[in-house]
């Protein structure tokens, strides 16, 4: 089992650019989430799909936008990438419901410069 | 108000010795809590959980204890090794509305001495 993979583990882009960071879980999870870590900030939660075919906002999803692809997948769409989205993002996975332990990817460090 | 409270960003302790660390929560409706280890360049992994109907759990090493009428809980490692030197994150469910997902502190960076 592979758990919880990320593309691309790192990215440079110039303002302005798009990008879509790529998440899948091998573990059937329900659930899906995506954070970003800003030194000094802890865990940040953007975006979330608790089962397949919905996804929510969440503490900070301004600038950003997910696709829950399938059960497996969940990915993260920079539409026009700005310098405050410097940072490290993190997906994570769980079964949902009454579950609450998730489980982390590898994490892709973005710097839009 | 939902927040959980790592106060102390750092700690650093000898190789050996215990190390405590804090997490302080303002909703006491918050029935579960985590603690969470992240190593640099990696995710962070699960590390211990705690219901709110017990008020300690033990793995090992690692104790987590919850005071619910001050609103605090404490994960104690005993020894503490250099391996274990990490940000620790404490988390809890967020109550009502999008359950399930987890608030997370800002973290304590752990040094372990050798």
């Amino acid at each position: 089992n592979a758990g919880v993979t990320q593309t691309p583990k790192f990215q440079v882009l110039k303002t302005g650019q798009s990008m879509t960071l790529q998440c899948a879980q091998d573990m059937n999870h329900n659930s899906m989430y995506w954070y970003r870590q800003d030194p000094g900030m802890g865990l940040r939660l953007i975006y979330y799909s608790a089962s397949e075919g919905t996804t929510d906002k969440g503490e900070v999803p301004n600038g950003y936008n997910v696709s829950r692809l399938n059960k497996r997948e969940f990915s993260l769409r920079l539409e026009s990438a700005a310098p405050s989205q410097t940072s490290v993002y993190f997906c994570a996975s769980s079964f949902g419901g009454g579950s609450y332990e998730q489980y982390f990817g590898p994490g892709t460090r973005l710097t839009v410069t | 108000d939902q927040q959980v409270k790592q106060n102390s960003p750092s700690l650093s302790v000898q190789e050996g010795r215990i190390s405590i660390l804090n997490c302080d929560y303002t909703n006491s409706m918050f029935d579960y809590f985590l603690w969470y280890k992240k190593y640099p360049a990696e995710g962070p992994t699960f590390l211990i959980s705690i219901s709110s109907i017990k008020d300690k759990n033990e793995d090992g090493r690692f104790t987590v204890f919850l005071n619910k009428s001050a609103k605090h809980l404490s994960l104690h490692i005993v020894p503490s090794q250099p391996g274990d030197s990490a940000v620790y994150f404490c988390a809890a469910p967020h109550y009502g509305g999008s359950q399930g997902n987890l608030i997370f502190g800002k973290g304590t960076k752990l040094s372990v001495k050798p």
